[in-house]
Formats: C-alpha cells, structure tokens, sequence
C-alpha cells in the first residue's frame, strides 16, 4: 500500500505564508485533500481534488499537487489556523492519511 | 444540514468486544459512503475502512483487516464499527466520516467516540 510523508511540524510568524507537503509516490496522478484539527476537535475538510475549497473555508487556503507532492497553502496565517494538518488521498479502492503536520503560529 | 452523531466513550478491558456507532442524518445514508478513522493518543489519522450502506460493499485497510468488522443498519441509518476481542493498543479516538464520491474527500465528520482498554 502506498505511504504518504508529512513533516511532523512547520512554524510560520503571523501574516506569513505556510506550506505544508505531502509526499508520496505518484501523487500527482492521485486525488489528494486536506484536512484541518484543531486541539479536542474533529477533522475539518479545507482542500478536496487537489485544489477546491468547501464552502466556508477561507480564500487564503489553497492547494497544489503535482509528480510526488501535494502542498497546502495558508497565505496571511493567523493565529486561529494554529492546528493539525493532515493530507489524504486514494490508492485504488484504499484510503491513506499522511502522518499529520502540527502548524504553530508564533 | 448533515449531522453524523457517534455513540458515546466506552471503557473496556482486553479481550471484551465493543460495538460502536455512527448516526447519519440530514442527507440520504444509502447514497454515501462511511468511514472509519482512527486516532491514537497523539498520533494522525489512520483510514480504517468504508462501507457503501446501500448495498454493504465494505472495503477495509490491509492493516486493519480482520481486527474489525464495519456494518450499517440503512433502516436506521447508521453504520457501526466493532471488535470481538479488545486489546489496550486499541485505545484511541474513533471517527466516522462520510465519503463525497464526487470529491473523493470526507466532508462531514462525526464527533469521535474515545475507546479506552484497560485492565
């Protein structure tokens, strides 16, 4: 079964732009979507077929995906998008979530 | 508005079985797909498998094959997760989530059911 790579933390200064990765192989060819948790909550999806926002989720959340990596965008990061980011996608019929990444903003 | 409502935190101890569930309402059950996520103590998100409730078409994980078995009651609509026998490494936060085919993502999300095994 395929494996999806996150880093385990990334750090951004409010206001500044974070990017997060997803790796894995042939990602690009693969459907990949993001997921937002917060301390104590339930996932929250914020990016789906790569780089589509539901409704309700911010313009400054973006997403890209291409050859082996997805990455998701917070441009203008504010203290409230301080969580766990979790990237997934499909390998045939099978689900698969990447590690988790822990976002600070500080 | 789409609410999946879980059954509440069980306490077990090894080696007991558990049946644990996911309510779906607002939305017709039978046209989306659950999932099962599961979530050690701070550790990401694990995809145990899915069911299509409306024919019961269940696809499971290599690693969670055979450790669980995933149903659903479509009169009822619910789906359930449950185990024959508990061990303390399945202490963790279970979620239900419910498959957008059209998106191939998890737009509603239940509210987590914590399982704890201890002796």
């Amino acid at each position: 079964s395929s494996e999806l790579t996150q880093p385990p933390s990334v750090s951004v200064s409010p206001g500044q732009t974070a990017s997060i990765t997803c790796s894995g192989d042939k990602l690009g060819d693969k459907y990949a979507s993001w997921y937002q948790q917060k301390a104590g909550q339930s996932p929250v999806l914020v990016i789906y077929q790569d780089t589509k926002r539901p409704s309700g989720i911010p313009e400054r959340f973006s997403g890209s995906n291409s050859g082996n990596t997805a990455t998701l965008t917070i441009s203008g990061t504010q203290a409230l998008d301080e969580a766990d980011y979790h990237c997934q996608a499909w390998d045939g019929s099978t689900g698969v979530f990447g590690g988790g990444t822990k976002l600070t903003v500080l | 508005e789409v609410h999946l409502v879980q059954s509440g935190a069980e306490v077990k101890k090894p080696g007991e079985s558990l049946k644990i569930s996911c309510k779906g309402s607002g939305y017709s059950f039978t046209t989306y797909r659950i999932a099962w996520v599961r979530q050690m103590p701070g550790k990401g998100l694990e995809w145990m498998g899915i069911i299509y409730p409306g024919d019961s078409d269940t696809r499971y994980s290599p690693s969670f094959q055979g450790q669980v078995t995933i149903s659903a009651d479509k009169s009822i609509s619910t789906a359930f997760l449950q185990w024959s026998s508990l061990k303390a490494s399945d202490t963790a936060m279970y979620y239900c989530a419910r498959h957008h085919g059209d998106w191939y993502a998890f737009d509603y999300w239940g509210q987590g059911t914590l399982v704890t095994v201890s002796s």
